[in-house]
């Protein structure tokens, strides 16, 4: 059974700070992969997806990937308030155009 | 573009009855999904379609779960007779085929049945 891990948090980091929010899968043969964010009552949105082993930076997020070690990371620099929300890691399953959601964590940014 | 809509935004209704909730994909996108999240469990995989086809429903709960797309704008999802532990937010969400992009998700559902 394809399994996506995340810890639920909540993960507290202060304004300005960097949050890490970490993601293991069971798939070895998974090629893609997605960080959606939610907000408390509304529906998820893509912020970044990554398919090759290393590092892809898109303004002040950074998704990290290492398939040998079937690990995703997300880094958010300079955290804000209004990064405040569940990150969810995504796995694209082989074969079908699906993806399996991690249960998310939640990030508390305080002022 | 309009997003993926869905209707109704909220729906009460009580064990037993019929529900359909409706869905509306991003035009252009072949791919049509259906997920239900709950704080237990998450955001867990109901049915998938492909250019209007059920490709995987092995996520459909039981026999009282159906999903249709009649043509590529528009699905739906029963529920007959409804539970209480159907109560979750139902998201539909589209895709195209290509891999740079994920889904783009609906609004949800928010189903409580009493």
């Amino acid at each position: 059974q394809k399994e996506v891990e995340q810890n639920s948090g909540p993960l507290s980091v202060p304004e300005g700070a960097i949050a890490s929010l970490n993601c293991t899968y069971s798939d070895r043969v998974s090629q893609s992969f997605f960080w959606y964010r939610q907000y408390s009552g509304k529906s998820p949105e893509l912020i970044m997806s990554i398919y090759s082993n290393g590092d892809k930076e898109d303004g002040r997020f950074t998704a990290q990937l290492n398939k040998a070690s079937q690990y995703v990371s997300l880094l958010i620099r300079d955290s804000q308030p209004s990064d405040s929300a569940t990150y969810l890691c995504a796995v694209k399953n082989s074969g079908y155009s699906t993806l399996t959601f991690g249960k998310g964590t939640m990030l508390l940014v305080s002022p | 573009d309009a997003g993926v809509i869905q209707s109704p935004r909220h729906e009460v209704t009580e064990m037993g009855q019929e529900v359909t909730l409706r869905c509306k994909p991003i035009s252009g996108h072949n791919s049509l999904f259906w997920y239900r999240q709950t704080m237990m469990r998450g955001l867990e995989l109901l049915i998938y379609f492909n250019n209007n086809v059920p490709i995987d429903d092995s996520g459909m709960p039981e026999d009282r779960f159906s999903a249709k797309m009649p043509n590529a704008s528009f699905s739906t999802l029963k529920i007959q007779p409804s539970e209480p532990r159907d109560s979750a937010v139902y998201f539909c969400a589209s895709s195209r085929p290509d891999r740079v992009y994920g889904y783009t998700f609906g609004s949800g559902t928010r189903l409580t049945v009493v």
